[in-house]
């Protein structure tokens, strides 16, 4: 089994552009969520999705969109990158509450 | 919302001591308590977690307790090895779909 995978691993973007990060899972997990990692900050919640279908705002949603496209799936989009976007963003899935989560390698974003 | 608080920031010790790192949350209705470990450039990875109807729990170096009458948790590590050397995160969740709030994290050095 593959896990969690994340694609990008890198990327670098201009101000303005815009992208999206995809992340799949083979665990048959329900519940999927993004997270971006600045030192010192921690692991904070952008989006998540409790289950197919749906989707619900985190901690820091403003610039990000996010699509659960099936169980396996869940992208997530800057539709116009700032400076302050850049960090390094996990994707992870767990199959119900207060179950450990399995993160994907993580995608780092560089926006100049 | 839920609110994680993780001291200390950095902890260096010498290899074979033990190491404890401490958190506090703020939510009472907090019922899942998971630690992470992650090594430089790679993902977070699950090591230990406790719910909030038990006290302790060890698995070989590594142990987690548990005081929800004060709201705090703590991860201990005895006989530190170099390979311990990591960031450490932990975690709280009110079972509210699975959604984790994240301390700020602790760099562990382990000095040979």
């Amino acid at each position: 089994n593959a896990g969690v995978t994340q694609t990008p691993k890198f990327q670098v973007l201009k101000t303005g552009q815009s992208m999206t990060l995809q992340c799949a899972q083979d665990m048959n997990h329900n519940s999927m969520y993004w997270y971006r990692q600045d030192p010192g900050m921690g692991l904070r919640l952008i989006y998540y999705s409790a289950s197919e279908g749906t989707t619900d705002k985190g901690e820091v949603p403003n610039g990000y969109n996010v699509s659960r496209l099936n169980k396996r799936e869940f992208s997530l989009r800057l539709e116009s990158a700032a400076p302050s976007q850049t960090s390094v963003y996990f994707c992870a899935s767990t199959k119900s509450d207060s179950y450990g989560y399995t993160f994907g390698s993580g995608t780092r974003l560089t926006v100049v | 919302g839920e609110n994680v608080e993780q001291h200390p920031s950095t902890l260096s010790v010498q290899e074979g001591d033990s190491a404890v790192i401490k958190c506090t949350y703020s939510d009472s209705a907090s019922n899942y308590f998971p630690w992470y470990k992650q090594e430089l450039g790679k993902r977070p990875q699950l090591i230990i977690d406790i719910r909030s109807n038990v006290g302790e729990k060890k698995d070989q170096r590594i142990a987690v307790t548990l005081n929800k009458t004060a709201k705090h948790f703590s991860l201990h590590i005895t006989e530190t090895q170099p390979e311990d050397s990591a960031v450490y995160f932990c975690a709280a969740s009110n079972g509210s779909w699975g959604k984790l709030q994240f301390g700020a994290g602790t760099q562990v050095v382990v000095t040979p």
